[in-house]
């Protein structure tokens, strides 16, 4: 099936640090959304992403649609403790009844 | 009303027990979906249902069914569940089924299967 290659797998940063994480395929999305999810809880949607090059930021965090529609990355600036958990990207193939692709997931832990 | 729920948050069942995990949402979405997390991977796809229909079925074992009483609530039905079935099971709903749609997760049911 198709797949989406996440990275990085986990990070240990600074509180205060800026975070950079990415999504990438060999096939073109239509839809890109990124999630947190917390232990024991359900994935939060963080941004949604509809258009190649659209960039767009939610308070700290800030994610782009690739130019291609086969990447996305998500950023996270000035990192807080509570950024602590999964990443997941998500991307949809095309606009007809496709379920949604998950990445792998990127593991963020905040030292204080 | 903006969120999905799931009923119970955590379930323990014997491999003989029938249960049901419950699924409910308010925001007139049309498209639910029934997805098994196993721990440190992402969400797995087992069921969606499209305007109160099954739509896609991942090749679920027949053990899981699941069941779609009206637009707001999704059932999935448990019996003679196996070990290796104890995951988060987490119930998701969207305006429709096709791209451009974001998906809302509950916050899941914690199955362990004794």
């Amino acid at each position: 099936g198709q797949q989406l290659n996440q990275s990085p797998q986990s990070m240990f940063i600074q509180e205060g640090e800026d975070v950079s994480m990415n999504c990438t395929s060999s096939s073109i999305f239509n839809t890109w959304l990124w999630y947190k999810q917390d232990p024991g809880e359900g994935p939060v949607l963080l941004i949604a992403l509809y258009k190649a090059g659209e960039l767009t930021s939610n308070g700290r965090l800030t994610a782009q649609f690739g130019i291609t529609r086969k990447d996305s990355f998500l950023n996270i600036s000035a990192s807080i403790p509570s950024d602590v958990g999964i990443y997941f990207c998500a991307g949809q193939l095309n606009s007809g009844n496709t379920p949604l692709v998950f990445g792998k997931g990127t593991r963020l832990s905040v030292i204080a | 009303d903006t969120e999905v729920t799931q009923t119970p948050k955590h379930l323990v069942m014997g491999m003989t027990n029938k249960k049901s995990l419950k699924c409910e949402q308010h925001m007139g979405h049309r498209a639910m979906y029934w997805y098994k997390q196993k721990a440190k991977k992402p969400p797995e796809l087992m069921f969606v249902y499209s305007y109160e229909k099954l739509s896609i079925n991942e090749s679920v074992p027949s053990r899981f069914s699941p069941e779609c009483p009206n637009s707001s609530l999704l059932n999935l039905h448990l019996h003679a569940l196996q070990p290796e079935d104890s995951a988060l099971y987490l119930c998701a709903s969207s305006t429709g089924p096709n791209a451009y749609n974001e998906q809302f997760f509950g916050p899941g049911t914690r199955l362990t299967v004794l």
